[in-house]
C-alpha cells in the first residue's frame, strides 16, 4: 500500500480558490466514497474538513468543499482567507485499512 | 464535548516496546458506531495511519506495521492502548489518537498528541 499523492504546496492569495488533489488507485480513493480531508496547523492536531468526499462538519465554513472523479479527489477553498495557511491532508479507507496523503502546504500570499 | 488525551513515556531506546494509552472522556468507547485509532506523523512529515480497534477487541493495523504493532482496549477505564515492539529511530514521532466515525471511516475526534523520541 501507497500513501496517496498530494502536491507538497499550493499557493494562493486573499480571496482567492484553491485545489488539493488528492490521487489514489482503484483499491482505495476509486473504489470507496469514504475520502475525507484533515487541516492541520502547526503543533496541532489534524482537524476534520471534509468527510465522505464532499460532506462538511458541523461548523466547518462552507468556503471548503470537496470533490471526486475515479480515482482522484480533490479540497477546494474558496475566498482564501490568512486563517486557511495550514497542512491539508486527504484520507481513504481502502478496505480494513486507511491511507493519508502526504500532505499539501498551502501558503495564503 | 468528547476528548482524547494520550499518555506514556515521552522517550524510548531503541530495540524496545514503545507503550501509550489514550484516555477518552466525554463519551464511552463502547459505542458501536465508532472505533478507535491511532495515528503517526515523525517530525516534519505526514501522518501515518498504525492502526484501529472497535471496542469488541476487532483490530485493523497497517500492513507495514502489523508485525510489530498490538492494539488492545480496555472498556472498563475507557481506554485503548498502543504497543509497538521493536523501536528505532525511525519511530519517533508525534503519536496521535482518534475516534473513527464507522459509518464513513472519518477521524472527527483528535487526541492532542504525544511525542515519542527513541534514543538511547
Amino acid at each position: 500500500q501507497s500513501a496517496l499523492t498530494q502536491p507538497a504546496s499550493v499557493s494562493g492569495s486573499p480571496g482567492q480558490s484553491i485545489t488539493i488533489s488528492c490521487t489514489g488507485t482503484s483499491s482505495d480513493v476509486g473504489s470507496y466514497n469514504l475520502v475525507s480531508w484533515y487541516q492541520q496547523h502547526p503543533g496541532k492536531a489534524p482537524k476534520l474538513m471534509i468527510y465522505e468526499g464532499s460532506k462538511r462538519p458541523s461548523g466547518v465554513s462552507n468556503r471548503f468543499s470537496g470533490s471526486k472523479s475515479g480515482n482522484t479527489a480533490s479540497l477546494t477553498i474558496s475566498g482564501l482567507q490568512a486563517e486557511d495557511e495550514a497542512d491539508y491532508y486527504c484520507c481513504s479507507y481502502a478496505g480494513s485499512s486507511t491511507l493519508f496523503g502526504g500532505g499539501t502546504k498551502l501558503t495564503v500570499l | 464535548q468528547l476528548q482524547l488525551q494520550e499518555s506514556g513515556p515521552g522517550l524510548v531506546k531503541p530495540s524496545e516496546t514503545l507503550s501509550l494509552t489514550c484516555t477518552v472522556s466525554g463519551g464511552s468507547i463502547s459505542s458501536s458506531s465508532y472505533y478507535w485509532g491511532w495515528i503517526r506523523q515523525p517530525p516534519g512529515k505526514g501522518l501515518e495511519w498504525i492502526g484501529s480497534i472497535y471496542y469488541s477487541g476487532s483490530t485493523y493495523y497497517n500492513p507495514s506495521l502489523k508485525s510489530r504493532v498490538t492494539i488492545s482496549v480496555d472498556t472498563s477505564k475507557n481506554q485503548f492502548s498502543l504497543k509497538l515492539s521493536s523501536v528505532t529511530a525511525a519511530d519517533t514521532a508525534v503519536y496521535y489518537c482518534a475516534r473513527i466515525v464507522g459509518a464513513n471511516e472519518s477521524l472527527d475526534y483528535w487526541g492532542q498528541g504525544t511525542l515519542v523520541t527513541v534514543s538511547s
